[in-house]
C-alpha cells in the first residue's frame, strides 16, 4: 500500500463544476504539499500546510490531521486548470508523493 | 529570481553513453533535490543535499547514478553507463530551509534508446 493515496485517478469535469481531490497519507507529517503540473511542463507548489485551510484565488486546500486527509478543491473551474495535481506529505527533509490525480476540464 | 535551472531541456542518446544532468538552485537555498517522474512510478526521489552535503542518497537506483553539489550553485546528476529503462523525466529542485515550499526546474527529459 503507498503512503500516500490520491483519489480520484482521473477526473473530467465541464467548466465551472466544483472539483475535489482527495490525499490520504498513512505516515506521520510535518506538513503536507499539493503540487500542479501541466502537460509537458513543470511541477509548481501550490499549498503547503500543515493544519486548517488555506485558500489561494480559487483553490482550497484543506487538512484534518487526526484523519490524515486532506482535499484540493477548485471552485468555478477553467479549461486552464487541466493539469495533473499532486498531493505530497513531508517527512522529515523528504517529499512522499502520490501518484496524482489528472484533471481535464472541458468548455 | 530566475528560479531552479535545468540543463538539458532535452536528451537523447544511445544506451552505454554517459549522461550528465545540471541543476542551479535558486540562489541562497538550503536545500536541493534530485527527482525522477516515469509513468510507472511517478516522482521518486533520488538524492538530495543539504548545504552542499549530501544527506540522503537511498533513492539513487544504482552505481550508475552518482550526484555531486561542488558549491551552493551547481550540481550534477550522472549516469554511467545508460541504459533504456533510465529513461524518463529527472526534475531538480531547492528549498529555501527544511519543510519549506519546493521550487522545481522545467525538469530534463532523458531518453536512452
Amino acid at each position: 500500500k503507498n503512503e500516500v493515496e490520491q483519489s480520484p485517478q482521473n477526473l473530467t469535469a465541464q467548466e465551472g463544476e466544483f472539483i475535489t481531490i482527495n490525499c490520504s497519507y498513512s505516515v506521520g507529517i510535518s506538513a503536507l504539499h499539493w503540487l500542479q503540473q501541466h502537460p509537458g511542463g513543470g511541477i509548481v507548489s501550490l499549498f503547503m500546510l500543515s493544519s486548517g485551510k488555506k485558500k489561494h484565488g480559487r483553490l482550497i486546500a484543506t487538512i484534518n490531521i487526526q484523519e490524515k486527509h486532506s482535499s484540493l478543491h477548485i471552485t468555478a473551474s477553467h479549461p486552464r486548470d487541466s493539469a495533473v495535481y499532486i498531493c505530497a506529505v513531508s517527512n522529515t527533509d523528504k517529499l512522499i508523493f502520490g501518484t496524482g490525480t489528472r484533471l481535464q476540464v472541458f468548455p | 529570481d530566475a528560479g531552479v535551472i535545468q540543463s538539458p531541456r532535452h536528451e537523447v542518446t544511445e544506451m552505454g553513453q554517459e549522461v550528465t544532468l545540471r541543476c542551479k538552485p535558486i540562489s541562497g537555498h538550503d536545500y536541493l533535490f534530485w527527482y525522477r517522474q516515469t509513468m510507472m512510478r511517478g516522482l521518486e526521489l533520488l538524492i538530495y543535499f543539504n548545504n552542499n552535503v549530501p544527506i540522503d542518497d537511498s533513492g539513487m537506483p544504482e552505481d550508475r547514478f552518482s550526484a555531486k553539489m561542488p558549491n551552493a550553485s551547481f550540481s550534477t546528476l550522472k549516469i554511467q553507463p545508460s541504459e533504456p529503462r533510465d529513461s524518463a523525466v529527472y526534475f531538480c529542485a531547492s528549498s529555501l530551509l527544511r519543510n519549506q515550499p519546493q521550487h522545481f526546474g522545467d525538469g530534463t527529459r532523458l531518453s536512452i534508446l
